[in-house]
Formats: structure tokens, sequence, C-alpha cells
């Protein structure tokens, strides 16, 4: 079984500055995606930047990027240039590539991000 | 636009009282889920269905079914709604296979209140 940790239950920054989201998980497996969702009050989840295990390159989504540590099971977020409308609970989340549970999003407990203006 | 909708967005029933969530697409997406969210928790997969194919998680109560008429509908039934079930439902749909298979759409969502 996979699971996902994040340790910061809530955050804030100032509008502009630079954020970022930490997040650990555990699995066996190989293979895998590791997602970043965002959640603002609307309460509609909206991914915010997917990663593929394999892909040693950190993906990147105009101001949102990660910093993928495969070794050490570590999955951050970073928001540059934080706006108002960032403000949401952010969740990092896991996918199995295949087999048992591949149709599965673990989901951490998330981090609500609070954009000071 | 092509999305994933959610409707009631609020519903309310009374406790034992039978209730359907209902979840509609028009991404023609194989593959449909529904998610539980507790208040201030994450989403918990409760199942899912591939195609006509339904699976469900070991976990989920049986109090919860689902049904999936054709591609494009899902619904939820809570049997016999308790306290412990108020919560957002999330619907949410991606593609079989691939890539595709790991991008998930998500609905804007039910919260359901059990009274």
């Amino acid at each position: 079984a996979q699971t996902v940790t994040q340790s910061q239950p809530e955050m804030s920054v100032q509008e502009a500055e630079t954020v970022t989201l930490s997040c650990t998980y555990d699995t066996s497996e190989n293979n895998y995606y590791l997602f970043w969702y965002k959640q603002p009050p609307s309460r509609q989840m909206i991914l915010v930047i997917r990663q593929e295990a394999y892909k040693q390159q950190n993906a990147t989504e105009n101001r949102f990027s990660v910093n993928f540590q495969k070794a050490a099971k570590s999955f951050s977020l970073k928001i540059s240039d934080s706006q108002l409308g960032d403000t949401a609970m952010y969740f990092c989340a896991f996918m199995p590539y295949s087999g048992a549970g591949s149709y599965q999003l673990t989901f951490g407990k998330g981090t609500k991000l609070s954009v000071i203006p | 636009d092509a999305m994933v909708i959610q409707n009631p967005r609020y519903q309310v029933t009374q406790f034992g009282k039978p209730v359907t969530l209902s979840c509609s697409q028009t991404l023609n997406h194989n593959v449909m889920y529904w998610y539980q969210q507790k208040s201030s928790q994450a989403p918990k997969l409760l199942f899912h269905y591939y195609d006509k194919d339904f699976n469900n998680e070991a976990d989920t109560p049986d109090n919860f079914q689902s049904r999936r008429p054709n591609t494009s509908f899902c619904f939820l039934d809570i049997r016999s709604p308790g306290l412990g079930d108020a919560a957002m439902y999330l619907c949410a749909t991606s593609r079989p296979t691939g890539q595709g298979r790991s991008k998930l759409f998500f609905g804007s969502g039910t919260q359901l209140s059990v009274l």
C-alpha cells in the first residue's frame, strides 16, 4: 500500500512571493505518477502538475514546478509569483503506473495555502 | 465545453433515507470514479467503473452502491445514510490506458448533509 504525507497543514505567502509545499511518499513500486492537485473554495479538484517517476526531469507548468527526488521519495511543489487565486487546499497524490491499484489516486491530507495581499 | 457534471451541488437527506447522487460526462471517457471527501480530509476512492466493469474498493461499506447505465452517466446510491456519511462526493473520469489514465477530470462535487 502507498502512503502520502504532507507535513504542513497550513502555509501562507505574500502575493508575488515564492512558496514551497512539501510532500513525501512511501511505495514499493518503481514506476508511478505523482500529482499536485488544487482544491479552491469551490471544491472542484484541479490538476496542477503531474510527474512520471521514470522521468528525471522535473515537471513545470508556468509558475508551478516540482522538485522530484525519487531516492528520497520526496515531491515538493514550488509556486512562483504567488497570486491571490492560488489560495486553495493543495493535495499531493500518488498513482501506480500499472497493476493492482493503478486506477486509485492516493492523496495526502493536504496543505491549506493562503496568499496574502 | 466537455466536462464532468454533478447534480445536485448540495443534497440534504434524513438519517436512513436512501439518496442518489448523479454524475454525467461529455468527455466520452471509459473510466468513472466516485471519491468521498469528509471535512478537512483527503478524498478517498469508493469505487470505479471501467466501461461496465465495476471495481469496488475493499473498505467501501456495503451501504454504498453504484450504477452506470451508459458511458455518460454514473450514480452513487447510499442505501441507508448515517451521520458519518455526510461528506463531499466527487465524481471523476479518465481514459483507460496510458497517460490518459493518469489524468482525472473532476466534477464540482455534491455536498451531502445527513440530518
